[in-house]
C-alpha cells in the first residue's frame, strides 16, 4: 500500500490570496489525483496530475484556478488561486498503485475568510 | 452517465446488532468497486476492492459482496469503533473513481 502525506494539514486564508498544497507518496505510483470534499459531501475529482505534463481537469475545474504540478512519480502540488469563501473545503490527494487501488492522504482543511 | 447511490444515508445500530449497507451503481465498464472508511477530519481509508459479480472479501467484522448492479457491506456484531462514514466508489473504464454519498454509521454501546 502507499502512504500519502499532505502539507499543510489545515490553513485559514484571506480572500484573494493563493495556497499551495503539497502531496508526497512514499512509493512509486502510476497515477495521482486531487479531490475536493465539501462539508458533509462526498468526494469530487478536481483533476488527474500527470507527470511532466499538464493536468487533466474535470468539468467545472480550470487550470487558472487550480494549477497542478507533478514533477516526478511521487510528488504533486495543487494551488488554489484567488481564493473566495466558496473554496473552503477539504482537499485530498490520492495515488493509484499498480493494482489500481487508490489510497488517500489525510487531507488539507482550507478555510477562506 | 455513471452513477453510484448508497443507502441508507445514516444508520444507527446498537453494539452487536448486525446490518448491511447498500451501494447501487450504473457504470459503463466496471473495472472495480471500492469500499472506504472515513473518520471525521481524515482521508478515506481503503477497505476492499471487488472486481466481479459473486466476489466476496472479509476484514474483521466487515464483509463486502458484489453483484452486477450493487454491492453490500455487511457489518457483523459491530462495535462503537466501527462508527464512521463508509464510502463506495466505482472505478470505470475511463480510469476514474466515482463516489457515492456515503453511509454514516453510528454504533452505540
Amino acid at each position: 500500500s502507499a502512504v500519502i502525506s499532505q502539507k499543510p494539514s489545515r490553513d485559514i486564508c484571506q480572500r484573494g490570496t493563493s495556497l499551495t498544497i503539497q502531496c508526497q507518496v512514499d512509493s512509486q505510483v502510476t497515477m495521482m489525483f486531487w479531490y475536493r470534499q465539501q462539508p458533509g459531501q462526498s468526494l469530487t475529482l478536481i483533476a488527474t496530475a500527470n507527470q511532466g505534463s499538464e493536468a487533466t481537469y474535470e468539468s467545472g475545474f480550470v487550470i487558472d484556478k487550480f494549477p497542478i504540478s507533478r514533477p516526478n512519480l511521487t510528488f504533486s502540488t495543487l494551488t488554489v488561486s484567488n481564493m473566495s469563501p466558496e473554496d473552503s473545503s477539504i482537499y485530498l490527494c490520492s495515488a493509484m498503485d499498480s493494482a489500481d487501488t487508490q489510497y488517500f492522504g489525510p487531507g488539507t482543511r482550507l478555510t477562506v475568510l | 452517465e455513471d452513477q453510484v447511490t448508497q443507502s441508507p444515508e445514516a444508520l444507527r445500530l446498537q453494539e452487536g446488532e448486525s446490518s448491511s449497507l447498500n451501494c447501487s451503481y450504473t457504470v459503463s465498464g466496471l473495472r472495480g468497486l471500492f469500499w472506504y472508511r472515513q473518520d471525521p477530519g481524515k482521508g478515506p481509508e481503503f477497505l476492499f476492492t471487488l472486481y466481479s459479480a459473486g466476489e466476496e472479501k472479509e476484514k474483521e467484522r466487515l464483509k463486502a459482496t458484489l453483484t452486477k448492479k450493487e454491492s453490500f457491506l455487511h457489518i457483523t456484531a459491530p462495535k462503537p469503533e466501527d462508527s464512521a462514514t463508509y464510502l463506495c466508489a466505482v472505478f470505470d473504464n475511463t480510469g476514474k473513481l466515482i463516489f457515492g454519498q456515503g453511509t454514516t454509521l453510528q454504533v452505540k454501546p
